[in-house]
């Protein structure tokens, strides 16, 4: 499997800036995918890094560095609605494994006011 | 268009019963995939389906089987549940695990199955 850390818990207030840290061990790396889950939701798709560098959308931003193994997920203008859980999911394409998704535990993000 | 969708939403087993989680796609996705979230324990995948008629392994089999008889439908099966497998099930879907860079998988809503 794959070695994907992040941390479980992160608070922020409304209208600041998070960073989400995610670091991946993988020998097969073929893009790195963030989600937002709501709790008793389903996980949705953020963004997605495949080359090294800055991904902006929005009030979201997501970096990655291959090298390092190491994303961020960038929130900016937080506000309550933000409060989820943000999963970092790393895609691996070696042979049997078919571009599977590992996903980390995730970091669960509570937006004060 | 109603995506990936999931039924039940809600189950309570008694240990030892069995059951089947269904879920249909409607994006024409040949790939689907079951996952179980825990808490503490992130998205671990159960098996998945590369197309009609397949089906693999992912890190959790044990106690699990699924089917893949249509390319819209791919099935759960529990044959005799256990308390360990109490869990919020996930399937999701996706055009291909290639496809556009930003091809990414499309989640069901959920299924909460306790077994007592």
């Amino acid at each position: 499997g794959q070695n994907i850390d992040q941390p479980t818990e992160m608070t922020a207030t409304e209208g600041a800036i998070v960073q989400i840290n995610c670091t991946y061990q993988t020998s097969g790396f073929n893009g790195l995918f963030w989600y937002q889950q709501h709790a008793g939701e389903a996980p949705t798709f953020l963004s997605y890094n495949v080359l090294d560098g800055l991904e902006e959308k929005g009030r979201f931003s997501s970096f990655l560095s291959r090298s390092k193994g190491y994303s961020y997920l960038l929130l900016k203008e937080l506000q309550m609605k933000d409060s989820a859980s943000y999963l970092c999911a790393v895609r691996d394409h070696r042979g049997s494994t078919l571009g599977r998704l590992y996903f980390g535990r995730g970091t669960q993000l509570t937006v004060w006011p | 268009n109603a995506g990936v969708t999931q039924t039940p939403k809600f189950r309570v087993l008694k240990t030892g019963q069995s059951m089947t989680l269904l879920c249909a796609q409607d994006m024409n996705h040949e790939y689907m995939y079951w996952y179980r979230q825990d808490p503490g324990m992130g998205l671990r995948l159960i098996h998945y389906s590369v197309g009609e008629g397949t089906t693999a392994k992912g890190e959790v089999p044990d106690g699990y089987n699924v089917s893949r008889l249509k390319k819209q439908n791919f099935l759960l099966g529990l044959e005799s549940a256990a308390p360990s497998q109490t869990s919020v099930y996930f399937c999701a879907s996706s055009y291909s695990p290639w496809g556009e860079s930003t091809d990414t998988q499309y989640f069901g809503p959920g299924t909460r199955l306790t077994v007592l």
